[in-house]
């Protein structure tokens, strides 16, 4: 069964003092892993894709690697601003309409 | 640009009473997807359209349906609503039906069922 797990549910964080979020997945075959940012009452906001093991991709403090099992978003000196819960989803390639999404990993960055 | 849009942003309904919710893509989106996020949770797939036609269905009951119009616009009906019904209803849109675009979001309508 094709599954998304996220770690830790909740982070806290000095801002500065930089972190990493992880995403475990099992699916069939991988067509793609996306980062999302959902801020409290707002839909999720598209970060990242990623397809393949090894591929890196980098916005500002955000880095999200990809191994074949798991994906990792690294925070560099995070801001107050980039307290968020980010989400986790991937899109098998058998079933390509549909997205399977994590429970997230609420992050708060304290001044 | 416009983003996804959603209607209504909040609503209170009654158990048993029916709703319809409504979404309008990103201008150029042909694909439309309805999810369920239900409080702590990661959103849970309920539909995807492409060009008025379901391309895919989640593990929802029947009481789920849900429609794509000419202009890519989208409706998602519940009726017979239950109290685990109440949730943040998301609609995003792609460019196709089919490819690797991301899912681009809107804020969602929070249904409450009392």
């Amino acid at each position: 069964e094709d599954q998304v797990t996220q770690s830790p549910e909740a982070l806290r964080l000095q801002e500065g003092e930089s972190s990493s979020l992880n995403c475990s997945y099992t699916v069939s075959g991988l067509r793609g892993l996306f980062w999302y940012r959902q801020d409290p009452g707002k839909g999720p906001e598209f970060l990242f894709t990623l397809y393949s093991a090894g591929e890196e991709k980098e916005k500002e403090r955000l880095k999200a690697t990809l191994t074949k099992k798991e994906s990792f978003l690294h925070i560099t000196a995070p801001k107050p601003e980039d307290s968020a819960t980010y989400l986790c989803a991937v899109q098998p390639i058998y079933n390509f309409n549909k997205f399977y999404f994590g429970s997230g990993t609420k992050l708060n960055v304290k001044p | 640009d416009a983003g996804v849009t959603q209607s209504p942003t909040h609503l209170i309904k009654t158990r048993g009473q029916q709703v319809t919710l409504r979404c309008s893509p990103i201008s150029g989106h042909k694909s439309v997807s309805w999810y369920q996020q239900v409080l702590g949770q990661g959103p849970q797939f309920i539909f995807q359209y492409y060009e008025k036609e379901e391309r895919g269905r989640g593990n929802f009951p029947d009481r789920f349906s849900a429609r794509q119009f000419p202009n890519y616009s989208s409706e998602l009906n519940v009726n017979a609503l239950l109290l685990g019904d109440s949730a943040l209803y998301l609609c995003a849109s792609t460019t196709s039906g089919g490819g690797n675009s991301p899912l681009h979001f809107g804020n969602g309508t929070r249904l409450t069922v009392t």
